[in-house]
């Protein structure tokens, strides 16, 4: 059982170049979000989805896109990237119940944007 | 969606004493709260949980109370140990529908 993994887990970026972060997780969990992570501060929401095809934005969504095609993927794509991206990112997954459940993190994805 | 203050964002104590902090919700409708643990250069995990129909929960040295009157919640680390030193978050939740919304997080350090 993999649970949330991410890929990859480093990148460098020249400035406005595209990419694609990649999460999959094998735990059947609908709901599916990505965190962007600056030094020093905490957990910023930037996308998230409450199960496939269905998809809203967080705290942070400027210059990112995702689309939830199956309920295992959930890809996060930066458009034209730029230095103020430069964070760690994170994808978390868990189950839909009444009142929320425990979310699953991925190992992280550390972006550069030069 | 959630928004949560979380006090104090740094907190510093000597192992063996006890360590809480603090988060306050603006939604009285939210009834799940749970406290994630992040280890420097790892990811965040879930440490405990608490849900609207209870005021305590305890995990050996690791408790959550919850005042839903006064809207907070609060993580109480006893006999605190270096390897509690990390970052600590909290959130609150309706449902698992809603976005989840993080508090800023509380850098911990356990002084030997």
């Amino acid at each position: 059982n993999a649970g949330v993994t991410q890929t990859p887990k480093f990148q460098v970026l020249k400035t406005g170049q595209s990419m694609t972060l990649q999460c999959a997780q094998d735990m059947n969990h609908e709901y599916m979000s990505w965190y962007r992570q600056d030094p020093g501060m905490g957990l910023r929401l930037i996308h998230y989805s409450v199960g496939a095809g269905i998809t809203d934005q967080g705290e942070v969504p400027n210059g990112y896109n995702v689309s939830r095609s199956t309920t295992e993927d959930f890809p996060l794509r930066l458009l034209s990237a730029a230095p103020s991206q430069t964070s760690v990112y994170f994808c978390a997954s868990s189950y839909q119940t009444l009142g929320g459940t425990e979310a699953f993190f991925g190992q992280g994805t550390r972006l550069t944007v030069v | 969606g959630e928004n949560v203050e979380q006090h104090p964002s740094t907190l510093s104590v000597q192992e063996g004493d006890s360590a809480v902090i603090k988060c306050t919700y603006s939604d009285s409708a939210s009834n799940y709260f749970p406290w994630y643990k992040q280890e420097l250069g790892k990811r965040p995990q879930l440490i405990i949980d608490i849900r609207s129909n209870v005021g305590e929960k305890k995990d050996q040295r690791i408790a959550v109370t919850l005042n839903k009157t006064a809207k907070h919640f609060s993580l109480h680390i006893t006999e605190t140990q270096p390897e509690d030193s990390a970052v600590y978050f909290c959130a609150a939740l309706k449902t698992s529908y809603d976005k989840v919304i993080f508090g800023p997080g509380t850098s911990l350090s356990v002084i030997p």
